[in-house]
Parts: structure tokens; C-alpha cells; sequence
């Protein structure tokens, strides 16, 4: 089974308001990282949160990482029409940083 | 500082015949992971080189497919005899340690007839 599980699967919401999509893992971690990925496009490296560090921010994104419950959150504030893509929380958890990445939240933010 | 280059973008094969998937990593960055993504799902690792080096491979299947990242020139994935099973996004993403951010290149997208 995946490493990390994002949760909703997909969100649709308007242009000016908060997105949150929430990340599941299993085992313990050395880092979480969040990418983006526009239709039929490479991913786009967003944030990386080490499993020492608690919440981190990156212009309108958030991050937190709650490693006792396992979960970490991308808060994406004041969210814009080019905001839609499919967003995927990724867990590096061995020497060598190879990622799992979760199915992904595909989220879409209507004008 | 170019980021990750792969190319072919596209590549279309038959089943039977060969396909070649070349990845130039970033400047200063001598780790390599290629990753598959098939239509609608996140991506799954499949090996870890350093520069002369297989690191982990135990993503990759362990018949037809095979990786190479030489002391000079790209990474290559190569994936004999496809199947239409492998049409997929094979995606490379490249660092400088195995403790920093992989930067990912745009995909070679595979399509198999």
C-alpha cells in the first residue's frame, strides 16, 4: 500500500478562498515534500518539511507535520484560478530520500 | 542553471521493440531517481543512481528494464521488449545529496501500440 495518502481526493473551491489537503503516512520519515502537477506536466517541487520541523511557510503555502499522528497539511490561502492541478505529498523515509508519493488531491479553483 | 532535462518527450514504440528514456540531471546534482506514473495516479519510484552507481532498484521490474547513469552523459532507462503495460509518464528527478529536494524533469510520456 502507498507510503502517504492524500486526503479529499479531489476539492473544488472558489477563486479567494483557503484550500487544505492532508497527507496520511505510515512509517517514520526524514522528510515530507509537496509537489504540484499541472495536466500532462512534470511536478513542480513546492515545499520540504523535515521530520524535526513542525510548520513551514513558502509565500501563500503552509505546510505542517505532525509526526506523532503520522499526517502533514498544505494550506494553500487566497487561492487563485491557476492554483488547479493536482497536488501530491511525497515521504522520503530511507538513506537513500527515494519518495513515495500518495494518489494526489486534484483540486480546482473556479474564477 | 538549465533544470532536469529528459527527452524524448514522447515516445512511441511497438510491443516487442525497444525504448530508450534519457535524463540530464541539474548542474551540481549527481543523484538520480526515475519514477513511473500511470494515467491518473502518483508516481512510483523505481531506481536510485549516483553518478557509476545503482543505488536501489527495487522499484524496477526485474526482467526487460535496466538503468545506467556513466560518469559522462545522461541517465538512461531502458526498457526492452514493452509491453502495453508500460505505457506510462517515466519521470527523473535529480539532487545534489539524498537529504535535499528532487527537482523533477517534465517526463518522457511512452505510449506502446
Amino acid at each position: 500500500s502507498q507510503q502517504g495518502e492524500e486526503d479529499p481526493q479531489a476539492l473544488s473551491i472558489q477563486e479567494g478562498e483557503n484550500a487544505t489537503m492532508n497527507c496520511s503516512y505510515k512509517t517514520s520519515i526524514n522528510n515530507l515534500q509537496w509537489y504540484r502537477q499541472n495536466s500532462g506536466r512534470g511536478l513542480v517541487h513546492l515545499i520540504l518539511i523535515r521530520s524535526n520541523e513542525r510548520e513551514k511557510h513558502s509565500g501563500r503555502l503552509r505546510v505542517t507535520l505532525d509526526t506523532s499522528k503520522k499526517s502533514s497539511s498544505l494550506l494553500i490561502t487566497a487561492s487563485r484560478a491557476a492554483d488547479t492541478a493536482s497536488y501530491f505529498c511525497a515521504t522520503a523515509y530511507n538513506a537513500g530520500n527515494m519518495l513515495t508519493f500518495g494518489g494526489g488531491t486534484r483540486l480546482m479553483v473556479k474564477p | 542553471n538549465a533544470g532536469v532535462m529528459q527527452n524524448p518527450r514522447h515516445l512511441v514504440r511497438r510491443r516487442g521493440q525497444e525504448a530508450r528514456l534519457r535524463c540530464s540531471p541539474m548542474k551540481g546534482h549527481s543523484h538520480v531517481y526515475w519514477y513511473r506514473q500511470l494515467p491518473e495516479e502518483g508516481l512510483k519510484f523505481m531506481v536510485y543512481l549516483q553518478k557509476e552507481n545503482i543505488i536501489d532498484e527495487s522499484g524496477m521490474p526485474k526482467e526487460r528494464f535496466s538503468a545506467e547513469f556513466p560518469k559522462e552523459g545522461p541517465s538512461i532507462l531502458r526498457i526492452q521488449q514493452v509491453v502495453r503495460g508500460d505505457s506510462a509518464a517515466y519521470f527523473c528527478a535529480s539532487s545534489p545529496s539524498a537529504v535535499n529536494e528532487q527537482f523533477f524533469g517534465p517526463g518522457t510520456r511512452l505510449t506502446v501500440l
